[in-house]
């Protein structure tokens, strides 16, 4: 297993287009969580996934922003209508259990101008 | 709603020195887990060390430990002998048991000096 992979590393997007971010998670790996971290800050909380199921979503992710994992594996991360404090890098990880820890990916860093 | 506080922004050690990293954080729970992770420059953040709150005995990683006092609600982390690859950003984390999400600290940035 090669770990957890985001892709693409990087996007550089103009206001209000649409991206997609992928993460597939370690493979074994039941969660899956979503975290937006922005320059000097810790990671801040957007979603989390078992399974297929998305069991938590945070109060600060409005409705432009939009994660799927359809089949318990991969997920998605769609932010519609970007606007310029979308800025930020995205963070995956995974875990099996949650108490255990998560394992992060390198994370999307997205800029829009 | 958990908060957790990193009340140093930066610091720095000689190598093969000792430093301490502090942590608090504010909950009413009783059942949760504390973690500290690591984010060197450029690159992907990896978990150090875990503490289940319900274990009294400080856990060890290594030259990495962390003194977990739970009724102060604090969670340092001791790195001894620091190298020059424990260069990094660290985040102290906190997790409700059966909770999915984690609530991560601002972190502390440490320069190993040589």
């Amino acid at each position: 297993d090669t770990g957890v992979s985001q892709n693409p590393r990087h996007k550089i997007t103009k206001r209000g287009q649409n991206v997609t971010f992928r993460c597939d998670p370690i493979s074994e790996h039941n969660r899956l969580y979503w975290y937006r971290q922005t320059l000097g800050q810790g990671p801040e909380f957007l979603t989390y996934f078992q399974n297929e199921a998305q069991l938590e979503k945070s109060r600060l992710l409005s409705d432009r922003f939009s994660a799927e994992r359809p089949k318990g594996s991969f997920s998605t991360l769609e932010i519609q209508r970007t606007e310029q404090g979308d800025s930020a890098m995205y963070l995956c990880a995974s875990s099996l259990e949650g108490f255990d820890g998560y394992t992060f990916g390198s994370g999307t860093r997205l800029t829009v101008v | 709603a958990q908060t957790v506080t990193q009340s140093q922004p930066e610091m720095s050690v000689q190598e093969a020195e000792t430093v301490t990293l502090s942590c608090t954080y504010d909950t009413s729970e009783n059942n949760y887990y504390l973690f500290w992770y690591k984010q060197p420059p450029s690159r992907q953040m990896i978990l150090v060390i875990r503490q289940e709150a319900y274990k009294q005995q400080n856990a060890t990683e290594n030259r990495f430990s962390v003194n977990f006092q739970k009724a102060a609600k604090s969670f340092s982390l001791k790195i001894s002998d620091s190298q020059l690859g424990d260069t990094a950003m660290y985040f102290c984390a906190f997790m409700v048991a059966n909770a999915g999400k984690s609530t991560f600290g601002d972190g502390t940035t440490l320069t190993v000096k040589p």
